[in-house]
């Protein structure tokens, strides 16, 4: 089946600091979808992206639908401590299903 | 709007014991999907639904089974627990014409 690998799998980072993190595939996808998870939560949306080469902001949060369509970035600038969780991305080929990488696990230090 | 809702929060089974957990939406929403999350992973996808009376297979559905009856309700159904079946569960939602899912907070299974 399809893998989504997304790195890093873990960053600590010192508050104020800006944050990078991708997603990586050998399949092509139509949408990324990045979500974040808080401890004993479900994930929760952050960005939907559509179509490749497209950037979107949501408030800190810029992501990036990759031009191959193989790949995709989040960033976030100016990390707090409310930042910390558990960034998932999540990509679509066809259909509506999603297929999720292993997550990239955020702690930020004030 | 309560948007996705799960129960029980918590539940442990013994092996052989069945349970079921519940989800519902109240967002009038055709999709509806059910993931496990195992510690330190991504989601797999177990079962999905396209609306009232029609399910299908997702990535990992051995052990698993169920209904959509509604458009609200999405039960999965786990006959027999074994150990293997320890994980978080979410359940998730999608309306018409997106690909944006939204979840629930999740059950929390551990089968000893």
């Amino acid at each position: 089946g399809q893998q989504l690998n997304q790195s890093p799998q873990s960053m600590f980072i010192q508050e104020g600091e800006d944050v990078s993190m991708n997603c990586t595939s050998s399949s092509i996808f139509n949408t990324w979808l990045w979500y974040k998870q808080d401890p004993g939560e479900g994930p929760v949306l952050l960005i939907a992206l559509y179509k490749a080469g497209e950037l979107t902001s949501n408030g800190r949060l810029t992501a990036q639908f990759g031009i191959t369509r193989k790949d995709s970035f989040l960033n976030i600038s100016a990390s707090i401590p409310s930042d910390v969780g558990i960034y998932f991305c999540a990509g679509r080929s066809a259909g509506n299903m999603l297929t999720f990488g292993g997550g990239t696990r955020l702690m930020v230090k004030p | 709007n309560a948007g996705v809702t799960q129960t029980p929060k918590f539940r442990i089974l013994k092996i052989g014991q069945s349970m079921t957990l519940q989800c519902t939406q109240d967002m009038n929403h055709n999709y509806m999907y059910w993931y496990r999350q195992d510690p330190g992973m991504g989601l797999k996808l177990i079962y999905y639904s396209v609306g009232a009376g029609i399910t299908d297979k997702g990535e990992v559905p051995n052990g698993y089974n169920v209904s959509r009856s509604t458009t609200e309700d999405f039960p999965l159904r786990l006959e027999l627990a074994a150990p293997s079946q320890t994980s978080v569960y979410f359940c998730a939602s999608s309306p018409p014409n997106s690909y944006e899912q939204y979840f629930g907070p999740g059950t929390r299974l551990t089968v000893t």
